[in-house]
C-alpha cells in the first residue's frame, strides 16, 4: 500500500463547476498536507498547504483535512479549463520546524472540458 | 521573487556515462530536496540535505550521490547510467525553521539513449 493513496482519474467535470479531489494518507503522524499542481513535464507547483483540521479557503480552492480518518481533499470551485492539471497530494511527517520530505501520491489527473 | 535554479535543463547521455545536476535554493533557504519523476509517476523522492548535512535518504541508487555545498547549492551526481534512468530530476529547497513549505524548480530532463 502506498503510503499517500489517490484516484489517478481522469477526473472530468464541465467548465464552471465544483472538482472534488481526494487523498488519503497512511502515517497518522503526518503533520502537514499540501496540494501541488502539475501541468505535463513542467514541476509541481503549490497550490494550498493546511495543518489542521477543517477547512481551508484560498480563492477558488478549498483544501479540507480530517486527521481521525487520515483524508485530504482539495475542492475547486468554478472550474476553469486552465485548471487542467494533475494534483498532488504531498503529506509531510515531520514536525514544522524540521527538514523532512514530501511524500506524494500519485496525482489525480484532471480535466475541465468547454 | 527568486526561484529554485536548476542546470541543466535537458540532458542527453549514453548508457554508462556520467551526468551531473545542479541546484541552486532559494536564497534563505536551508534544506534541499532531489526528486526523480519517471513519465506518468509520481515524483520519487531521493536525497535531501539540511545545513549542508545529509537529512534524509530515499530510494536513490548507490550510482547516485549528491552533496551540498557552503553555499547551499547542491549536486547529484549519476555514474552508470542506465535507460531507467531517463526521467525528469526535480530540485526542491525550502526552510526548515518555517513552515518547511517546498518549493520545485523547473526540473533537468535526462535522456538515456
Amino acid at each position: 500500500q502506498k503510503e499517500v493513496e489517490q484516484n489517478s482519474g481522469p477526473l472530468s467535470v464541465p467548465e464552471g463547476a465544483i472538482a472534488s479531489l481526494n487523498c488519503t494518507y497512511s502515517d497518522r503522524g503526518s503533520q502537514s498536507f499540501f496540494w501541488y499542481r502539475q501541468y505535463s513535464g513542467k514541476s509541481p507547483e503549490l497550490i494550498m498547504s493546511i495543518y489542521s483540521n477543517g477547512d481551508k479557503e484560498d480563492g477558488r480552492f478549498t483544501a479540507q483535512l480530517n486527521k481521525a480518518s487520515q483524508y485530504v481533499s482539495l475542492l475547486i470551485r468554478d472550474s476553469q479549463p486552465s485548471d487542467s492539471a494533475t494534483y498532488l497530494c504531498a503529506v509531510n511527517g515531520g514536525m514544522t520546524g524540521t527538514a523532512s520530505k514530501l511524500t506524494f501520491g500519485t496525482g489525480t489527473r484532471l480535466q475541465v472540458t468547454l | 521573487a527568486a526561484g529554485v535554479i536548476q542546470s541543466p535543463r535537458h540532458l542527453i547521455k549514453e548508457k554508462r556515462e556520467t551526468a551531473t545536476l545542479k541546484c541552486y535554493p532559494i536564497p534563505r533557504h536551508d534544506t534541499v530536496y532531489w526528486y526523480q519523476q519517471g513519465p506518468g509517476q509520481d515524483p520519487q523522492f531521493l536525497i535531501s540535505f539540511y545545513e549542508k548535512m545529509q537529512s534524509d535518504k530515499g530510494s536513490i541508487p548507490d550510482r547516485f550521490s549528491a552533496q551540498q555545498f557552503s553555499d547551499y547549492h547542491s549536486e547529484l551526481n549519476m555514474s552508470s547510467l542506465e535507460l531507467g534512468d531517463s526521467a525528469l530530476y526535480f530540485c526542491a529547497s525550502s526552510e526548515a525553521s518555517g513552515a518547511n513549505v517546498l518549493t520545485f524548480g523547473a526540473g533537468s530532463r535526462l535522456t538515456v539513449l
